[in-house]
């Protein structure tokens, strides 16, 4: 079993509808979740954390969290054009990040 | 502004050319880490250093040397660099650890060994 698994996707929604990404890892003893925004050939751009079961949420984004289930996921409410990017989940193990492979965002106007 | 640079941006080198990637932070992290991402694969850790003179390795530390002389600076060597090792490289940086600490990402740097 791969540490973090997310839909590769294409996911495509059109303009002001909501995303949903998700993420699922396998060690239980995570304490700290990461959604990252990465546009094609840039860095990753930190987007939301997320330590405690339950919701989070900033501006348009909403990360949920469920230990007991390992689940993670991005909610992204009107969506624009230039959310349209991959998005990363990192999960931390002792010293390091584990990234899933990203989900691809196409959001069309 | 708060950052992690990175130099270069992009580099072509030949087989068995040592080279050296710089990575800065300002923000007084005490951790610093390189990854590297590929096609597929994904971002995977190369090394990481949890402060001064205290480095260690990640997932992928084959033919890859770090080190860590000052807080601020976490260098990637490549002593004799393959063409597998072409890749994109990210240094990151995190006040401390990466348990509860939000870790900051360089531009990046686009290696190519030719």
């Amino acid at each position: 079993q791969k540490e973090v698994e997310q839909n590769s996707g294409p996911l495509s929604v059109p303009e002001g509808a909501i995303a949903s990404l998700n993420c699922t890892y396998s060690d239980r003893v995570s304490q700290s979740f990461f959604w990252y925004r990465q546009y094609s050939g840039k860095s990753p751009e930190l987007i939301m954390s997320i330590y405690s079961n339950g919701d989070k949420e900033d501006g348009r984004f909403t990360a949920q969290l469920n230990k007991a289930s390992q689940y993670v996921s991005l909610l992204i409410r009107d969506s624009q054009p230039s959310d349209s990017a991959t998005y990363l989940c990192a999960v931390n193990r002792a010293t390091a990040l584990i990234f899933g492979k990203g989900t691809t965002l196409s959001v069309s106007s | 502004e708060a950052q992690v640079t990175q130099n270069p941006r992009y580099l072509i080198t030949v087989t068995g050319k040592k080279l050296t990637v710089t990575c800065s932070q300002n923000m007084n992290h005490e951790y610093m880490s390189w990854y590297r991402q590929d096609p597929g694969l994904g971002l995977r850790q190369i090394y990481y250093s949890m402060n001064v003179e205290v480095t260690d390795k990640g997932d992928v530390p084959e033919g890859y040397k770090v080190s860590r002389k000052e807080k601020r600076n976490f260098p990637l060597i490549l002593e004799s660099p393959s063409p597998n090792q072409t890749s994109l490289y990210f240094c990151a940086s995190s006040a401390r650890g990466t348990d509860y600490n939000e870790q900051f990402f360089g531009p990046g740097t686009r290696l190519t060994v030719l």
